[in-house]
Protein backbone atom coordinates (compact mmCIF):
# COMPACT_ATOMS: atom_id res chain seq x y z
CA UNK A 1 0.00 0.00 0.00
CA UNK A 2 1.70 3.82 -0.87
CA UNK A 3 -0.94 5.33 1.19
CA UNK A 4 -0.56 7.78 3.63
CA UNK A 5 0.32 5.87 6.60
CA UNK A 6 -0.11 7.45 10.38
CA UNK A 7 1.23 5.87 13.51
CA UNK A 8 -0.02 5.27 16.14
CA UNK A 9 -3.77 4.64 15.40
CA UNK A 10 -4.88 5.07 18.85
CA UNK A 11 -2.98 7.10 22.01
CA UNK A 12 -4.27 6.64 25.21
CA UNK A 13 -2.61 9.03 27.78
CA UNK A 14 -2.78 11.13 30.89
CA UNK A 15 -3.36 14.79 31.38
CA UNK A 16 0.30 16.45 31.49
CA UNK A 17 2.15 13.59 29.47
CA UNK A 18 3.81 14.63 26.17
CA UNK A 19 2.78 12.41 22.91
CA UNK A 20 4.25 11.87 19.34
CA UNK A 21 2.67 10.99 16.48
CA UNK A 22 4.15 9.89 12.82
CA UNK A 23 3.06 10.64 9.14
CA UNK A 24 4.67 9.29 6.13
CA UNK A 25 3.45 10.90 3.07
CA UNK A 26 2.76 9.52 0.45
CA UNK A 27 6.83 9.32 -1.83
CA UNK A 28 6.51 11.61 -4.26
CA UNK A 29 4.20 14.43 -2.39
CA UNK A 30 5.54 17.48 -1.37
CA UNK A 31 2.91 19.14 0.32
CA UNK A 32 2.10 17.55 4.04
CA UNK A 33 -0.41 18.71 5.75
CA UNK A 34 -1.35 18.23 9.40
CA UNK A 35 -5.27 18.84 10.62
CA UNK A 36 -7.23 18.15 13.40
CA UNK A 37 -10.56 16.87 13.34
CA UNK A 38 -13.07 16.64 16.98
CA UNK A 39 -16.24 14.46 17.03
CA UNK A 40 -19.28 15.53 14.84
CA UNK A 41 -16.91 18.27 13.01
CA UNK A 42 -15.02 18.57 10.02
CA UNK A 43 -11.11 18.35 9.83
CA UNK A 44 -9.27 22.07 10.95
CA UNK A 45 -6.26 22.67 9.41
CA UNK A 46 -2.89 23.00 11.68
CA UNK A 47 0.06 22.98 9.65
CA UNK A 48 2.06 22.54 6.55
CA UNK A 49 4.68 21.84 4.66
CA UNK A 50 6.69 22.24 1.10
CA UNK A 51 9.28 19.76 1.74
CA UNK A 52 11.22 19.93 4.86
CA UNK A 53 9.75 23.95 5.28
CA UNK A 54 6.87 24.51 7.35
CA UNK A 55 5.06 27.49 6.02
CA UNK A 56 1.88 27.68 7.80
CA UNK A 57 0.67 26.77 11.13
CA UNK A 58 -2.89 27.89 12.32
CA UNK A 59 -3.87 29.75 15.23
CA UNK A 60 -5.10 26.34 17.01
CA UNK A 61 -1.43 25.42 16.55
CA UNK A 62 -0.85 26.79 20.59
CA UNK A 63 3.24 26.58 21.60
CA UNK A 64 2.74 23.31 22.93
CA UNK A 65 2.45 21.70 19.79
CA UNK A 66 5.35 21.19 17.79
CA UNK A 67 5.69 19.92 14.16
CA UNK A 68 8.59 18.87 12.33
CA UNK A 69 9.54 17.36 8.78
CA UNK A 70 13.00 16.49 8.86
CA UNK A 71 14.39 16.10 5.02
CA UNK A 72 11.62 16.23 3.59
CA UNK A 73 9.69 12.68 3.80
CA UNK A 74 7.92 11.93 7.20
CA UNK A 75 6.44 14.36 9.53
CA UNK A 76 5.92 14.29 13.47
CA UNK A 77 3.32 16.28 15.36
CA UNK A 78 4.49 16.34 19.06
CA UNK A 79 1.57 18.06 21.85
CA UNK A 80 3.95 18.58 25.21
CA UNK A 81 1.73 18.77 28.94
CA UNK A 82 -1.39 17.61 26.97
CA UNK A 83 -4.95 18.38 27.94
CA UNK A 84 -7.98 17.34 27.88
CA UNK A 85 -9.34 19.76 25.08
CA UNK A 86 -6.37 18.15 22.97
CA UNK A 87 -8.62 14.85 22.54
CA UNK A 88 -9.07 14.55 19.33
CA UNK A 89 -8.34 12.62 15.83
CA UNK A 90 -4.85 13.82 13.92
CA UNK A 91 -5.31 13.43 10.62
CA UNK A 92 -2.06 13.63 8.19
CA UNK A 93 -2.47 14.06 4.51
CA UNK A 94 -0.12 14.87 1.37
CA UNK A 95 -0.04 16.22 -1.84
CA UNK A 96 1.81 17.02 -4.98
CA UNK A 97 2.73 20.65 -5.75
CA UNK A 98 1.14 23.40 -5.10
CA UNK A 99 -1.64 24.89 -7.21
CA UNK A 100 -1.67 22.08 -9.16
CA UNK A 101 -5.43 21.68 -8.28
CA UNK A 102 -4.96 17.99 -6.82
CA UNK A 103 -6.48 16.84 -4.08
CA UNK A 104 -5.31 15.83 -0.72
CA UNK A 105 -4.83 12.21 0.10
CA UNK A 106 -5.21 11.28 4.21
CA UNK A 107 -3.96 8.63 6.30
CA UNK A 108 -6.45 7.22 8.48
CA UNK A 109 -5.17 9.14 11.18
CA UNK A 110 -4.14 9.24 15.52
CA UNK A 111 -6.98 9.07 17.67
CA UNK A 112 -6.19 10.78 20.87
CA UNK A 113 -7.59 10.32 24.27
CA UNK A 114 -6.40 12.29 27.17
CA UNK A 115 -7.81 10.85 30.65
CA UNK B 1 -13.04 28.21 11.58
CA UNK B 2 -14.98 26.02 9.19
CA UNK B 3 -15.88 28.07 5.60
CA UNK B 4 -18.09 25.31 4.26
CA UNK B 5 -21.42 24.44 5.80
CA UNK B 6 -23.01 21.54 4.78
CA UNK B 7 -26.97 20.80 4.26
CA UNK B 8 -28.47 18.47 5.64
CA UNK B 9 -26.80 17.79 8.48
CA UNK B 10 -27.80 14.31 8.52
CA UNK B 11 -29.71 12.48 5.66
CA UNK B 12 -31.72 9.08 6.20
CA UNK B 13 -32.45 7.49 3.03
CA UNK B 14 -33.10 3.55 1.47
CA UNK B 15 -31.13 1.60 -0.91
CA UNK B 16 -31.53 2.93 -4.43
CA UNK B 17 -32.57 5.93 -4.00
CA UNK B 18 -30.52 9.09 -4.78
CA UNK B 19 -28.97 11.64 -1.74
CA UNK B 20 -28.18 15.26 -2.24
CA UNK B 21 -26.19 17.38 0.05
CA UNK B 22 -25.15 20.95 -0.31
CA UNK B 23 -21.92 23.27 0.66
CA UNK B 24 -22.26 27.00 0.66
CA UNK B 25 -19.00 28.63 1.41
CA UNK B 26 -17.62 32.42 1.41
CA UNK B 27 -13.91 32.56 -0.18
CA UNK B 28 -12.67 32.87 -3.97
CA UNK B 29 -11.64 29.52 -4.64
CA UNK B 30 -9.41 27.78 -6.77
CA UNK B 31 -11.52 24.36 -6.63
CA UNK B 32 -13.86 22.82 -4.44
CA UNK B 33 -13.64 18.91 -3.12
CA UNK B 34 -15.69 16.58 -1.57
CA UNK B 35 -14.65 13.88 0.95
CA UNK B 36 -16.00 11.08 2.39
CA UNK B 37 -15.56 9.08 6.10
CA UNK B 38 -16.40 6.29 7.23
CA UNK B 39 -16.33 6.18 11.07
CA UNK B 40 -13.29 5.75 12.70
CA UNK B 41 -11.45 6.13 9.36
CA UNK B 42 -9.42 8.83 7.16
CA UNK B 43 -10.76 10.95 4.48
CA UNK B 44 -11.34 9.27 0.81
CA UNK B 45 -11.33 11.85 -1.87
CA UNK B 46 -14.42 12.00 -3.82
CA UNK B 47 -14.26 14.65 -6.60
CA UNK B 48 -12.11 17.65 -7.37
CA UNK B 49 -14.01 20.60 -9.16
CA UNK B 50 -12.46 23.56 -10.40
CA UNK B 51 -13.35 27.39 -9.86
CA UNK B 52 -13.93 26.90 -14.06
CA UNK B 53 -15.97 23.98 -13.52
CA UNK B 54 -19.61 23.67 -13.27
CA UNK B 55 -20.24 19.85 -13.58
CA UNK B 56 -18.54 17.13 -12.70
CA UNK B 57 -18.65 12.96 -12.61
CA UNK B 58 -17.77 10.41 -11.14
CA UNK B 59 -19.17 6.84 -11.49
CA UNK B 60 -22.40 7.48 -9.14
CA UNK B 61 -21.63 10.58 -8.36
CA UNK B 62 -22.43 14.30 -9.38
CA UNK B 63 -20.63 17.53 -8.33
CA UNK B 64 -22.05 20.82 -9.30
CA UNK B 65 -20.43 24.21 -8.61
CA UNK B 66 -21.76 27.48 -8.48
CA UNK B 67 -19.51 30.05 -8.27
CA UNK B 68 -22.06 33.16 -8.07
CA UNK B 69 -23.83 31.48 -5.24
CA UNK B 70 -21.11 30.07 -3.96
CA UNK B 71 -22.29 26.73 -3.12
CA UNK B 72 -22.02 23.32 -4.14
CA UNK B 73 -23.68 19.96 -4.38
CA UNK B 74 -23.75 16.09 -4.31
CA UNK B 75 -25.63 13.98 -5.30
CA UNK B 76 -25.43 10.00 -5.01
CA UNK B 77 -27.30 8.02 -7.32
CA UNK B 78 -28.91 4.60 -6.66
CA UNK B 79 -27.49 4.50 -3.21
CA UNK B 80 -25.78 1.58 -1.64
CA UNK B 81 -25.93 0.95 1.73
CA UNK B 82 -22.03 0.65 1.36
CA UNK B 83 -22.31 4.67 1.04
CA UNK B 84 -23.15 5.18 4.54
CA UNK B 85 -20.92 7.44 5.61
CA UNK B 86 -20.19 11.79 6.46
CA UNK B 87 -19.66 13.77 3.48
CA UNK B 88 -17.56 16.75 3.88
CA UNK B 89 -17.27 19.44 1.40
CA UNK B 90 -13.57 21.27 1.48
CA UNK B 91 -12.56 24.72 -0.31
CA UNK B 92 -9.01 25.27 -1.51
CA UNK B 93 -9.20 28.98 -1.62
CA UNK B 94 -7.07 31.70 -3.12
CA UNK B 95 -4.17 32.38 -2.09
CA UNK B 96 -4.68 29.47 0.73
CA UNK B 97 -1.17 27.46 -0.69
CA UNK B 98 -3.61 24.58 -0.90
CA UNK B 99 -4.43 24.64 2.58
CA UNK B 100 -8.81 22.97 2.81
CA UNK B 101 -11.68 24.53 5.13
CA UNK B 102 -14.15 22.21 5.96
CA UNK B 103 -17.74 22.01 6.60
CA UNK B 104 -19.09 19.64 9.20
CA UNK B 105 -20.46 17.17 7.01
CA UNK B 106 -23.43 15.26 6.52
CA UNK B 107 -23.68 12.12 7.78
CA UNK B 108 -25.66 9.53 5.41
CA UNK B 109 -27.42 6.55 6.28
CA UNK B 110 -27.98 4.35 3.54
CA UNK B 111 -30.57 1.52 5.07
CA UNK B 112 -31.40 -1.93 2.66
Amino acid sequence: DTGVSQDPRHKITKRGQNVTFRCDPISEHNRLYWYRQTLGQGPEFLTYFQNEAQLEKSRLLSDRFSAERPKGSFSTLEIQRTEQGDSAMYLCASSPEVNSNQPQHFGDGTRLSIL
Amino acid sequence: SQQGEEDPQALSIQEGENATMNCSYKTSINNLQWYRQNSGRGLVHLILIRSNEREKHSGRLRVTLDTSKKSSSLLITASRAADTASYFCATDAKDSWGKLQFGAGTQVVVTP
